[in-house]
């Protein structure tokens, strides 16, 4: 159980074009799911946390406007670069959190995402 | 605010031999102390974490981890290491209220296991 997918896996886009990135929790509901980005042998740097059916709540120094994220149930998550440019190039991890079981937080597989 | 640490960036180990990740962190309260492992383009895999009870935790793969209080520390350990342990690991302690129920992932250290 606690199966956390995210689609596309890869995604190439030309600059200015806009690409959605889809989280899912498989097999739970998930009360709060978070958007990572992570550069080439670094940490994962938290974008944003966003709870079902709310506005999501951006870290700082991350733009809302370019980074548009909407919870609109309790299973997805969708992530949306907008007017993407080759700087937004890297990897998208998604994690989608359950109340039950300790609050665990469960990962999706990434998306790797390249803007040329 | 929480903080991690891990000082290592890299660790390299022979196969066979024990091995260690270290990491020190920052959390006021009683911490939630969780390890990931990430392999190449691939997202994060759960280890083990420590919540409360005994400070050995015992995770997947045959990893463990030790919760030493008094030095802020959470060390995954493993007797015998495998090739296949080659991979990124991050330590990541979380708090128990508010905001700092998030997540705080360290820089991350790289493990290669020669064989």
């Amino acid at each position: 159980g606690a199966v956390v997918s995210q689609h596309p896996s890869r995604v190439i886009c030309k600059s200015g074009t806009s690409v959605k990135i889809e989280c899912r929790s498989l097999d739970f509901q998930a009360t709060t799911m978070f958007w990572y980005r992570q550069f080439p042998k670094q940490s994962l740097m938290l974008m944003a946390t966003s709870n079902e059916g709310s506005k999501a709540t951006y870290e700082q120094g991350v733009e809302k406007d370019k980074f548009l994220i909407n919870h609109a149930s309790l299973t997805l998550s969708t992530l949306t670069v907008t007017s993407a440019h080759p700087e937004d190039s890297s990897f998208y991890i998604c994690s989608a959190r359950t109340w039950r079981g300790g609050n665990e937080q469960f990962f999706g597989p990434g998306t790797r995402l390249t803007v040329l | 605010a929480q903080s991690v640490a891990q000082p290592e960036d890299q660790v390299n180990v022979a196969e066979g031999n024990p091995l260690t990740v270290k990491c020190t962190y920052s959390v006021s309260g009683n911490p939630y102390l969780f390890w990931y492992v990430q392999y190449p383009n691939r997202g994060l895999q759960f280890l083990l974490k420590y919540i409360t009870g005994d400070n050995l935790v015992k995770g997947s793969y045959g990893f463990e981890a030790e919760f030493n209080k008094s030095q802020t520390s959470f060390h995954l350990k493993k007797p015998s290491a495998l090739v296949s342990d080659s991979a990124l690991y991050f330590c990541a302690p979380r708090g128990t209220s508010g905001s700092a129920r998030q997540l705080t992932f360290g820089s991350g250290t790289q493990l290669t296991v020669l064989p």
